[in-house]
């Protein structure tokens, strides 16, 4: 059975980091893409990073470049987002996904951040 | 980017009732594109991908079409387990990008 499970979210103020990490389990972690999606309370849902499986290249949307680092641990099955300069805007639900072909085909539980003074 | 919009954002329904959620896109995406639900707890459910595909274990009532920039997510004959929020989201190109969002609630 996959699994995705997310931990690391919590409350920090703005202007400082937080690492979130992701394990998974149940399928070959290094032969798929993953990525993170964020959904921020009572609004749709928004990609947040994408990381390949075979390079390690990444990908990020306009709201985050340069503020998060997505990366993974093959040899832990782990997924690791690393944001920095937190703004309120960032508040969200963050999940874990694995990719299938574009398709977001399993999600974690999603973990709370929250950005507050 | 390509934009997503779907509708209506809210459908009142009632038990066995037949819903049609519609998702249309700035550009053609040549049919990739994807359907989940996500419950009042959060959890989030991928149902159908490529169009009309469905994920493993989703029940036959759900079914997806379309072609070019208009798609839709049908439910045949709504149980209780179905009223919950529905996004569609384009993997046609870069970035993913999702619909706003559609509640299906009971009537």
């Amino acid at each position: 059975e996959v699994q995705l499970v997310e931990t690391g979210g919590g409350l920090v103020q703005p202007g400082r980091s937080l690492k979130l990490s992701c394990v998974a389990s149940g399928f070959t972690f290094n032969n798929y893409w993953m990525s993170w999606t964020r959904q921020a309370p009572g609004k749709g849902l928004e990609w947040v990073a994408s990381i390949t499986n075979s390079d390690g290249s990444t990908y990020y949307p306009d709201s985050v470049k340069g503020r998060f680092t997505i990366s993974r641990d093959n040899a832990q099955n782990t997924l690791y987002l690393q944001m920095n300069s937190l703004k309120s805007e960032d508040t969200a639900t963050y999940y874990c996904t694995r990719v299938n072909s574009g398709y977001f085909d399993y999600w974690g539980q999603g973990v709370l951040v929250t950005v507050s003074s | 980017d390509i934009q997503m919009t779907q509708s209506p954002s809210s459908l009142p329904a009632s038990l066995g009732e037949r819903v049609t959620i519609s998702c249309r896109a700035s550009q053609g995406i040549n049919n990739n594109l994807n359907w989940y639900q996500q419950k009042p707890d959060g959890t989030i459910k991928p149902l159908i991908y490529y169009t009309s595909n469905l994920q493993s274990g989703v029940p036959s009532r759900f079914s997806g079409s379309g072609s070019g920039t208009d798609y839709s997510l049908t439910i045949s004959s709504l149980e209780p387990e179905d009223f919950a929020m529905y996004y569609c989201q384009q993997d046609a190109s870069f970035p993913p990008t999702f619909g706003g969002g559609t509640k299906l609630e009971l009537k």
